[in-house]
């Protein structure tokens, strides 16, 4: 089955240490995203690539990381300068232009 | 910066009862949008999208409109059943250069949908 594979589901982790949360998918979609989820809260969006070894800052990328070597991995880092990493981690990816995004199951992180 | 905001935070209707969820948007440069249903501890689920050049567009039980001229953006969803009941979110973007893929979401719309 295509789609977007992401890992853990659930992460816990202490304050002031990084964490990596994975992003595969078998789509062949050039451009893959990461989106963060407050409570009642929409989608925000923290980095995209549109393209295999590029990437760029979404609106709320202070704090984060990404890299994105291969065409089908966008991991991406929580590191310890984000103030509130707490947070539901959705990544998605996209085909041709005007095509809509495909979401993964998301990754719940707490950090405490 | 530009948002896309929702009217009604939660809407409640009976099974086999019509639903419109409402959506408002600022960027008049917007030439995309997309409706996404969301269950609980999952990701968006695409449901249907329009492009600025249109002003209707149908699915299987579900129907978007759009209004350009008051920037307004409805879904709407027939015969509405139980396993319809999830949050909902509309969503907007450009198609042009970088803004390709940027999507602003909506707050979201809670729909419960009641046996």
């Amino acid at each position: 089955d295509g789609g977007i594979t992401q890992s853990p589901k659930y992460l816990f982790r202490k304050e002031g240490q990084n964490v990596t949360l994975s992003c595969e998918q078998n789509l062949n979609h050039d451009a893959m995203y990461w989106y963060r989820q407050d409570p009642g809260q929409g989608l925000r969006l923290i980095y995209y690539s549109q393209i295999v070894n590029d990437f760029q800052k979404g609106d709320i990328a202070e704090g984060y990381s990404v890299s994105r070597e291969k065409k089908e991995s966008f991991p991406l880092t929580v590191t310890s300068a984000q103030k509130n990493p707490t947070a539901f981690y959705l990544c998605a990816s996209s085909g041709a232009v005007g095509s809509p995004l495909h979401f993964g199951n998301g990754t719940r992180l707490t950090v405490t | 910066g530009e948002s896309v905001g929702l009217h009604l935070p939660t809407l409640s209707v009976q099974e086999g009862d019509n639903s419109i969820i409402n959506c408002a948007y600022s960027n008049s440069a917007s030439d995309y949008f997309i409706w996404y249903k969301q269950e609980s501890g999952k990701g968006p689920q695409f449901i249907i999208d329009i492009r600025s050049n249109m002003d209707k567009r149908q699915g299987q039980r579900v129907t978007v409109l759009l209004n350009k001229t008051v920037k307004h953006l409805s879904l709407q969803i027939a015969a509405t059943q139980p396993g319809d009941s999830a949050v909902y979110f509309c969503a907007e973007t450009g198609l042009g250069g970088t803004s390709y893929g940027k999507l602003t979401f909506g707050q979201g719309t809670i729909l419960t949908v009641h046996p």
